[in-house]
C-alpha cells in the first residue's frame, strides 16, 4: 500500500529565501506525482504534475523534481514571498487513486 | 468560469438523519472523486468514479455512497452519519487518463459536524 510522507510538517523561514520541500513515498510504481497548495479553509489548488518518466516540471518560481529510485519528490521555491504562506501538499499514484502527504505548512515571514 | 462546486458548504447534522453533500463540475471532466480531511491524517480518498455509472471504492468508503448519473454530478450520500464522520469533505475532478489531464481540480470544501 502506497505511503506518502512529508517532513518537516511545519516550516518557517524569512521573506527573500530559496526553499525545499519535500516529499517521500514506499511504492515507486506510481503514474506521477502532484504538488498542491491549500489555504486556510479554502479547498486545493494544483501547482505541478510530474509524470513518472519526466525528471521535473516548473511553473513560474516553483520546480518540482521526481526521482522515483529513491522514491523522492521535492518543490523548490524561490525567492519566497509572504503570499507563498500556505499547506503544501504532495500526492503520488494517478487521477482516479491518489494517496496525499499529510503537509508541511509553510509561514514565510515578511 | 471553470470549477468545482460543493453544497452545502457548512453542515450541522444529528446522528442517523441521512444528508446528501452535492458535487458538480462544468469542465466535462470524466473522473470524480470524494476526499475526507481529518487532523492527523491528511487527504483521505472515499470513492472514485471513472465514469457515468461506474463507481469505486476509495481507501475509507465504510459509511458513504455516491452515484454518478450524469457526467457533472456526483453527490455524497451518509445514509445514517454518525460522529466519527464529522470531516472536512472535498470533491474532486480531472480530465481522464494521461499526463495533464490527471490534473486534478478541488472544490471548496462540505464541513460537517454530526452530532
Amino acid at each position: 500500500k502506497q505511503e506518502v510522507t512529508q517532513i518537516p510538517a511545519a516550516l518557517s523561514v524569512p521573506e527573500g529565501e530559496n526553499l525545499v520541500l519535500n516529499c517521500s513515498f514506499t511504492d515507486s510504481a506510481i503514474y506521477n506525482l502532484q504538488w498542491f497548495r491549500q489555504d486556510p479553509g479554502k479547498g486545493l489548488t494544483s501547482l505541478l504534475l510530474i509524470q513518472s518518466s519526466q525528471r521535473e516540471q516548473t511553473s513560474g518560481r516553483l520546480n518540482a523534481s521526481l526521482d522515483k529510485s529513491s522514491g523522492r519528490s521535492t518543490l523548490y521555491i524561490a525567492a519566497s514571498q509572504p503570499g507563498d504562506s500556505a499547506t503544501y501538499l504532495c500526492a503520488a499514484g494517478r487521477a482516479q487513486k491518489l494517496v496525499f502527504g499529510q503537509g508541511t505548512r509553510l509561514t514565510i515571514n515578511p | 468560469e471553470a470549477q468545482v462546486t460543493q453544497n452545502p458548504r457548512y453542515l450541522i447534522t444529528v446522528t442517523g438523519k441521512k444528508l446528501t453533500v452535492t458535487c458538480s463540475q462544468n469542465m466535462n471532466h470524466e473522473y470524480m472523486s470524494w476526499y475526507r480531511q481529518d487532523p492527523g491524517l491528511g487527504l483521505r480518498q472515499i470513492y472514485y468514479s471513472m465514469n457515468v455509472e461506474v463507481t469505486d471504492k476509495g481507501d475509507v468508503p465504510e459509511g458513504y455512497k455516491v452515484s454518478r448519473k450524469e457526467k457533472r454530478n456526483f453527490p455524497l450520500i451518509l445514509e445514517s452519519p454518525s460522529p466519527n464522520q464529522t470531516s472536512l469533505y472535498f470533491c474532486a475532478s480531472s480530465l481522464g487518463a494521461g499526463v495533464i489531464r490527471e490534473t486534478q481540480y478541488f472544490g471548496p470544501g462540505t464541513r460537517l459536524l454530526v452530532l
